[in-house]
């Protein structure tokens, strides 16, 4: 049983350019959380989706960044105009059930992005 | 906004030592709390989840226990051994809302 698979796990671009992170979660868990490590800190929360609805995207930086978890496919991370600031892990989990509840997540290895 | 404090942020200890960290969080609306192991080049893994004041879990040689009064946990490790070294990340949420974690604690277990 897969675990929760992220790509690319490296990703370089130019200050402008669109990074795209993409996030499979595990057989059967409907759920996916994405969360940030900048440099130095810790993991912090940026967005909570179900399939083909985002529950609370409160972490989310309100420019530039978007994500989606379609109906098929993988949840997508979408940074537009990236900034070197933007240069950071960035980490999906996955959950089998209900929001924010008490299961444990299933963290995926991450996806690094540098901006040049 | 909650915010999930851990200490120490590092210790080094020699094999066979025990050791405990600490996580403090608000206990305001407490709902649950997680432990995470995370080895250098992994995904972190879950160890614990508490939701109860008073709970203690045990993993072979790794307890936990949890105080959702006064809003604290420690990860105890009986007997380290090098296989031990990882950051260990603590993490809590209040009902309906997302889990937010500490900075971890890096322990380096030296043979």
């Amino acid at each position: 049983n897969a675990g929760v698979m992220q790509n690319p796990r490296h990703l370089v671009r130019r200050r402008g350019q669109e990074a795209r992170l993409r996030c499979s979660p595990m057989k059967g868990h409907s759920h996916v959380y994405w969360y940030r490590q900048l440099p130095e800190e810790g993991l912090k929360f940026m967005v909570y989706l179900q399939k083909e609805n985002i529950i609370d995207e409160s972490g989310m930086p309100k420019e530039r960044f978007s994500a989606e978890f379609p109906k098929e496919g993988p949840s997508i991370l979408r940074i537009q105009q990236v900034v070197r600031g933007d240069s950071a892990a960035y980490f999906c989990a996955s959950s089998p059930s209900g929001g924010f509840n008490t299961g444990e997540l299933f963290f995926g290895e991450g996806s690094r992005l540098t901006v040049l | 906004i909650l915010n999930v404090e851990q200490s120490p942020q590092s210790l080094h200890v020699q094999e066979g030592d025990s050791t405990n960290f600490t996580c403090s969080f608000p206990s305001s609306n407490f709902y649950a709390l997680h432990w995470y192991r995370w080895e250098t080049a992994k995904s972190p893994e879950a160890l614990f989840v508490m939701t109860l004041n008073g709970d203690e879990k045990k993993k072979g040689r790794i307890s936990a226990t949890l105080n959702t009064k006064e809003g604290y946990s420690y990860l105890y490790i009986k007997g380290s051994q090098p296989e031990d070294s990882a950051t260990y990340l603590c993490a809590s949420n209040q009902a309906g809302t997302a889990l937010i974690f500490g900075k971890g604690t890096t322990l380096s277990v030296s043979s």
